[in-house]
């Protein structure tokens, strides 16, 4: 099945840098990668994603970029805020019936 | 936010005792999910449903099972609770697999003492 690897575990940033957090994937038929934040207590929400016919996609100040010959996915978060510090998931899935496989998280931390 | 509530929000109980977990969602969608997050190994698919009484396996389905008897309630039972299924439970929906997005409950925190 589908392995897919998060870095860092925990990035911590000052408040207006930007943030990058790394996936890759092992699966070469993956073509669906979205993002996840889960703030404190909650459940993780969809923020962003992208398909593979695509190499990069952008909303506001997050953006996610794909490299389909290395197998790997970013997300890039700019201008960072405090409410941005959150865990974020990544996640591969081959479409169709296939469940998408998640990595195991990063904790963002921005500091005021 | 999706229509998806979880209960109990939290439960402590003893090794050995049966539990049952409920979501319970107002979308109509076709799949329903139970995950298990622990520190260091993130979100881990227990067992899913693509309709009613249409269940599957996920990759740590060991000592759980689950039950959809009704589109709108997915079940997930730890016959005999063990230390090692300590977790937050996260029940999502989605209207389909593959491309579409999951919608997560406020989560369950179980306990197992």
């Amino acid at each position: 099945g589908e392995n897919v690897e998060q870095h860092p575990s925990t990035l911590s940033v000052q408040e207006g840098d930007s943030a990058v957090i790394k996936c890759t994937y092992s699966d070469s038929a993956s073509n669906y990668f979205p993002w996840y934040k889960q703030e404190l207590g909650k459940g993780p929400q969809l923020i962003i994603d992208i398909r593979s016919n695509v190499g990069e996609k952008k909303d506001q100040r997050i953006a996610v970029t794909l490299n389909k010959t290395a197998k790997h996915f970013s997300l890039h978060i700019t201008e960072t805020q405090p409410e941005d510090s959150a865990v974020y998931f990544c996640a591969a899935s081959m479409g169709g019936s296939y469940i998408p496989t998640f990595g195991r998280g990063t904790s963002l931390i921005v500091h005021p | 936010d999706a229509g998806i509530t979880q209960s109990p929000r939290h439960k402590v109980t003893e090794t050995g005792t049966p539990v049952t977990l409920r979501c319970h969602q107002t979308e109509n969608h076709r799949y329903m999910y139970w995950y298990r997050q622990d520190p260091g190994h993130g979100l881990r698919l227990i067992h899913y449903s693509y309709g009613v009484k249409d269940t599957d396996k996920g990759e740590v389905s060991d000592g759980y099972s689950v039950s959809r008897s009704k589109t709108e309630d997915f079940l997930l039972t730890l016959e005999s609770a063990t230390s090692s299924q300590t977790s937050v439970y996260f029940c999502a929906i989605s209207e389909s697999s593959g491309y579409n997005e999951q919608f997560f409950g406020p989560g369950t925190r179980l306990t197992v003492l």
